[in-house]
């Protein structure tokens, strides 16, 4: 009965650095979201998968930031060229298909770019 | 478009008093509500949604919303603050675009002994 689950917990990266974050979702749960959480804020999306598919990418910040979920299963954001404004929480979210509003969060990855 | 705007950024309440936390929506179209908790140092965990059933939603831990069009309001409440209540709370919004979930800027809650 695994929930969402995102690894690193913490990363600290030196700015310039490239970074990947993965995340496992709800197992047989079609969908997935990325979202960015800056200190003090809520949650901003970033993109959204559909089994392998992504669907909606609008809330990338720019083209450093790629993600990706080849199998429909696992997801992986990837940042490059890190930026200082880069820290920030990146949570992971997964739901059924026919229930896309109800999601469930992992943890998140904590990255704070030095 | 869509947005939710949370009133107060930090509410504290004494132990066993109500809890009341304001959020007010903008939409364009029939909007999904919802209200999430965040504990620290972990997810957000979906405390209750409104899909445009009952206007009453009744969610986890003795939390529920009542959702007033005519005001474009979603407020939280509790009748009795516990504890274990503190924590941050947002309030969002889904709609059109089925997929993205927009959330207010946060609400951290103190329970005062």
């Amino acid at each position: 009965g695994a929930g969402v689950s995102q690894s690193p917990r913490y990363k600290v990266a030196k700015r310039g650095q490239d970074v990947a974050l993965r995340c496992d979702p709800i197992s047989g749960h079609v969908s997935l979201f990325w979202y960015q959480q800056a200190l003090g804020q809520g949650p901003e999306f970033l993109t959204y998968f559909q089994n392998e598919a992504q669907l909606d990418k609008s809330g990338l910040p720019s083209d450093r930031f790629f993600a990706e979920r080849p199998e429909g299963s696992v997801s992986t954001l990837k940042i490059q060229r890190t930026q200082q404004e880069d820290s920030a929480v990146y949570l992971c979210a997964s739901s059924q298909a026919d229930n896309y509003y109800e999601q469930y969060f992992g943890p998140g990855t904590r990255l704070t770019v030095t | 478009a869509q947005s939710v705007t949370q009133l107060g950024s930090h509410v504290s309440v004494s132990e066993g008093a109500l809890v009341l936390l304001r959020c007010n929506y903008s939409s364009s179209v029939p909007p999904y509500l919802f209200w999430y908790v965040q504990y620290p140092n972990q997810g957000l965990q979906l405390l209750l949604k409104y899909t445009s059933a009952a206007t009453l939603v009744k969610g986890i831990n003795g939390f529920e919303a009542e959702f007033k069009k005519s005001e474009t309001s979603f407020h939280l409440t509790k009748p009795s603050a516990h504890m274990s209540d503190a924590a941050e709370y947002f309030c969002a919004v889904s709609g059109g675009s089925a997929s993205k979930i927009i959330f207010g800027s946060g609400t951290r809650l103190s329970i005062r002994p």
